[in-house]
C-alpha cells in the first residue's frame, strides 16, 4: 500500500500552461506539506496545511495556488509556468506532533516537472 | 531561524570502510535533527532521527547518528559501507515546538558514492 502517492511522476509542458500535481495520503495524518527540489537537488518547503488550513507559505509565487479539498489531498496548481519551475516536487505528510518521538514525515516518491 | 550545513556536497568511500556524513545545524530552541535518503529517482526516506531522547540514535540500514549540542553537529556514520548505500543524504532541522508550523529546513545534501 502506497502511503503518500503523487500524480503524475513525470510532467513535460509548456511555458504559459497551467497544470496540476495532486497529492493523497492514506495514512490518517493532519498535515501535508509540499516540497520543491531544485536541478541542485536543495530541498525547500514552500507550503503546509492542517487539516485542511494552509499553514504555512514560504514566500512562493501566487502562480503556485495549493488546494486541499479534504485532509487526505493536498493539489498543487501552477498557473503561467516559467523556466524556472522546472524542478522535482515532494508531497509529504505528518501526524500531529503529540509525541515528539513519534514525529516524522513520510514522502512521496516526487514529480519531475519539466517546463519548456 | 534555524538552519543546516552539509559539509561535502560528495563523499567517495571504499566498501566496507566508514561513512560519514556531516551535518551542523543552528537553532534558537532546541532542534530536533533527522536524516533522509534518497535513491535515484526516488523519494526521501527517513534513515533516522533525534528528538531529545538518546544523543546516539540508531537507525536504519545500520546507519547511526550522534548529537553533540556542544559542537552543534548531528554527524552521520556506518561502520561498513555497501554498495547499496550510494544515495544522496540529507540532514534536517525542525522546531516541534512551535505545534501546527513543523517544517523541516534541509541540508544542500551529501552525494555517497561506495567504490567498489
Amino acid at each position: 500500500d502506497t502511503a503518500v502517492s503523487q500524480t503524475p511522476k513525470y510532467l513535460v509542458t509548456q511555458m504559459g500552461n497551467d497544470k496540476s500535481i495532486k497529492c493523497e495520503q492514506n495514512l490518517g495524518h493532519d498535515t501535508m506539506y509540499w516540497y520543491k527540489q531544485d536541478s541542485k537537488k536543495f530541498l525547500k518547503i514552500m507550503f503546509s496545511y492542517n487539516n485542511k488550513e494552509l499553514i504555512i507559505n514560504e514566500t512562493v509565487p501566487n502562480r503556485f495556488s495549493p488546494k486541499s479539498p479534504d485532509k487526505a489531498h493536498l493539489n498543487l496548481h501552477i498557473n503561467s509556468l516559467e523556466l524556472g519551475d522546472s524542478a522535482v516536487y515532494f508531497c509529504a505528510s505528518s501526524a500531529e506532533a503529540i509525541r515528539e518521538s513519534s514525529y516524522e514525515q513520510y514522502f512521496g516518491p516526487g514529480t519531475r516537472l519539466t517546463v519548456t | 531561524a534555524q538552519s543546516v550545513t552539509q559539509l561535502g556536497s560528495h563523499v567517495s568511500v571504499s566498501e566496507g570502510a566508514l561513512v560519514l556524513l556531516r551535518c551542523n545545524y543552528s537553532s534558537s530552541v532546541p532542534p530536533y535533527l533527522f536524516w533522509y535518503v534518497q535513491y535515484p529517482n526516488q523519494g526521501l526516506q527517513l534513515l533516522l532521527k533525534y528528538t531529545s531522547a538518546a544523543t546516539l540514535v540508531k537507525g536504519i540500514n545500520g546507519f547511526e547518528a550522534e548529537f553533540k549540542k556542544s559542537e552543534t553537529s548531528f554527524h552521520l556514520t556506518k561502520p561498513s559501507a555497501h554498495m547499496s548505500d550510494a544515495a544522496e543524504y540529507f540532514c534536517a532541522v525542525s522546531d516541534l515546538s512551535n505545534f501546527g508550523n513543523e517544517k523541516l529546513t534541509f541540508g544542500t545534501g551529501t552525494r555517497l558514492t561506495i567504490i567498489p
